[in-house]
């Protein structure tokens, strides 16, 4: 039962314009959200985080938009560089419960100089 | 430097071989766990840990054991390995809790049970 879901296994984006990567859940009791980054032989690193209380968080060139009535978020990179070619993932927390994160698939994003 | 260390990185067993995975972190978190990452099936959670000797199961726990007897150690042991256990593993910590921004991740450990 995945809980959360990316279903886009990967992304190809051309360098400089916008990457935009989807994650849906299905657990309504989820209220905090987070986009984590992976490159090869190294951990997830966090990037940007959102609480069920927002619809957007951004942090430079990274926003996430949160519709809660879809159950759906998006992690959108503008303008893509080089180095954002990595894996993310999606992850969702209930804070008011389970201490615990769950993950989506993970996106391969590769941005095409 | 603010780190979260694993060992092995890499580690090749077989089948029904005690082994254990060490994870260490220097910034005096309470939360720490594991995880484990398969093709198609992003990062699972294994086990978990609040605080000293305080444990708790996650989502994909059967087969592994794990022991929080000091803080800043959390070592992930498999006492008969199987080849289903093959996958890559990460030890996390925060500070607060387990969705808090201030996860920090080790460099993984990948394992291989033939």
């Amino acid at each position: 039962d995945q809980q959360v879901k990316q279903n886009s296994p990967s992304l190809s984006v051309q360098e400089g314009r916008i990457s935009i990567l989807n994650c849906d859940y299905t657990n309504s009791m989820f209220d905090y959200f987070l986009w984590y980054k992976k490159y090869p032989a190294e951990g997830p690193t966090f990037l940007i985080s959102i609480s069920s209380i927002k619809d957007k968080n951004e942090d430079g060139r990274f926003t996430v938009f949160l519709n809660k009535s879809a159950k759906h978020l998006s992690l959108h990179i503008v303008p893509s560089q080089p180095g954002d070619s990595a894996v993310y993932f999606c992850a969702a927390s209930d804070i008011q419960g389970a201490q615990k994160l769950v993950f989506g698939q993970g996106t391969r994003l590769t941005i095409n100089p | 430097e603010a780190q979260v260390t694993q060992n092995p990185r890499y580690l090749i067993t077989v089948t029904g071989k005690k082994l254990t995975v060490t994870c260490s972190q220097n910034m005096n978190h309470e939360y720490m766990s594991w995880y484990r990452q398969d093709p198609g099936l992003g990062l699972r959670q294994i086990y978990y840990s609040m605080n000293v000797e305080v444990t708790d199961k996650g989502d994909v726990p059967e087969g592994y054991k794990v022991s929080r007897k000091e803080k800043r150690n959390f070592p992930l042991i498999l006492e008969s390995p199987s080849p289903n256990q093959t996958s890559l593993y990460f030890c996390a910590s925060s500070s607060t809790w387990v969705g808090s921004p201030e996860a920090f991740f080790g460099q993984g450990t990948r394992l291989t049970v033939v």
